[in-house]
């Protein structure tokens, strides 16, 4: 099972900053990295899968990176809008999805 | 697209009795979906892994005996929480993998449970 962390656990911005967030993993037993996004009463939305070291990922203005040598991934929200206010989740997957508990983003005007 | 409806949304049920959660992909079909359930606070927990035409694989520490998992097409899972208790009270959520092994699914709406 795989020990899945992701800080802060709640953020709140002002409309057009920028943020990021951590989810952090066991670095061994590796395969790949998905964040999802997740509207109150939706369903969680795909945003990015990362297998490689290295690997970045960019979608409008959201953008992810990912290290699996020291077992952390960062999502980065660039000029954050009030649309942008979700759980951002991060699930690691070893041979299943294993969830953190979120970041939960609260965007004002 | 990849949508996946889940029914119902909410449901009250009392303590003793059944419920069935449906979980659809509706545009396209799923050799496997998953079962997820979650606790306030806490993260998504795997509850089951649900495969068309054979038997559900259980987490370690869920009853399949209490969760029955049928999974009779490409497009429909089903949860059935047998003789519900408060304690099984909480968010029931299902995915639908695309593609045989990709790691890509796509989620449901969630069913809330409250047992009474």
């Amino acid at each position: 099972i795989l020990n899945v962390e992701q800080s802060p656990q709640s953020l709140h911005v002002q409309e057009g900053d920028s943020t990021n967030f951590t989810c952090s993993f066991p670095s061994s037993n590796f395969y790949a990295l998905h964040w999802y996004r997740w509207e109150t009463a939706k369903s969680p939305e795909a945003l990015f899968v990362m297998t490689l070291n290295g690997d970045e990922k960019k979608k409008g203005r959201i953008s992810a990176t990912l290290n699996t040598k020291e077992g952390y991934s960062y999502l980065y929200i660039k000029g954050s809008q009030p649309e942008d206010s979700a759980t951002y989740l991060c699930a690691p997957t070893a041979s299943k999805l294993t969830f953190g508990t979120g970041t939960r983003l609260q965007v004002t005007l | 697209g990849a949508v996946v409806s889940q029914h119902p949304s909410w449901v009250i049920c009392k303590s003793g009795t059944s419920v069935k959660i449906e979980c659809r992909s509706l545009d396209f079909q799923a050799t496997t979906m998953f079962w997820y359930r979650q606790f306030p606070k806490q993260s998504l927990m795997l509850m089951a892994t649900s495969n068309e035409g054979s038997k559900a694989t259980y987490e370690q520490g869920v009853e399949k005996d209490k969760f029955l998992i049928n999974h009779a097409s490409l497009t429909l899972s089903t949860l059935t929480v047998t003789s519900a208790h408060p304690e099984d009270s909480s968010f029931y959520i299902c995915s639908a993998e695309k593609g045989s092994g990709s790691y890509e699914q796509y989620f449901g709406p969630g069913t809330r449970l409250t047992v009474t």
